[in-house]
């Protein structure tokens, strides 16, 4: 069982790029998140999808974007990276809000 | 505004050691607690799910407790090994924050020495 996997593990970018991180979910379930980790700060929602076809805003959206085609895969898109944008990402997934999450194995994100 | 807390920070016990780490949350309307093991570089894998409804859950040598009217939470190790070195970290699901954030806490880095 794979669980949720994401791509790539790990990722120098420089400042102005533009980069997508794969998320994918084989657990059909209908929620998935993305968060970053980042020291001193914890764990934080960027943004969230209750099911296909439907996203939403979580804490710190600004400069990322998401989309959901499928129950199964959700990209997060950086338009444009900078610096501050440097965290590792993690993606996850629970089948609805009163069941458990579950977390891929991130992607450490380094922006120069 | 839901917080979590995690206290101690930073734990280290002699390997067999049954310990204790706690979990406060400012806000009791919750809809679950959540707690994870966290390995240095990894992702996060979920130890065990409290619904707002239950008192306690109990995996292998794990178990925690929840009191939402106190919102607290303690998540017990019994007979701990080396193997049990991580970050643990809480998070509840909030009724007033929505349902969708997991809250976190800020973690305890457990080691468990030989």
């Amino acid at each position: 069982i794979a669980g949720i996997t994401q791509a790539p593990t790990s990722q120098i970018l420089a400042a102005g790029r533009r980069m997508t991180l794969r998320c994918t979910q084989d657990m059909r379930h209908n929620a998935m998140y993305w968060y970053r980790q980042d020291l001193g700060l914890g764990l934080r929602l960027i943004h969230y999808s209750n099911t296909a076809g439907t996203t939403g805003k979580g804490e710190v959206p600004d400069g990322y974007s998401v989309s959901r085609a499928n129950t199964d895969d959700f990209p997060l898109t950086l338009a444009s990276a900078v610096p501050s944008q440097t965290s590792v990402y993690f993606c996850a997934s629970s089948d609805g809000p009163l069941t458990e999450a579950f977390f891929g194995q991130g992607t450490r994100l380094t922006v120069v | 505004k839901q917080e979590v807390t995690q206290i101690p920070a930073a734990l280290s016990v002699p390997e067999g050691e049954n310990l204790v780490l706690n979990c406060s949350f400012t806000d009791s309307a919750i809809y679950n607690l959540q707690w994870f093991r966290q390995d240095p570089g990894k992702g996060l894998t979920s130890l065990l799910l409290i619904q707002s409804s239950q008192r306690e859950q109990t995996s292998g040598r794990l178990n925690a407790s929840l009191d939402k009217s106190s919102g607290r939470s303690t998540l017990y190790i019994a007979a701990s090994q080396p193997g049990d070195s991580a970050t643990y970290l809480c998070a509840v699901r909030s009724i007033s924050g929505g349902y969708n954030k997991l809250i976190f806490g800020a973690g305890t880095r457990l080691a468990v020495h030989p």
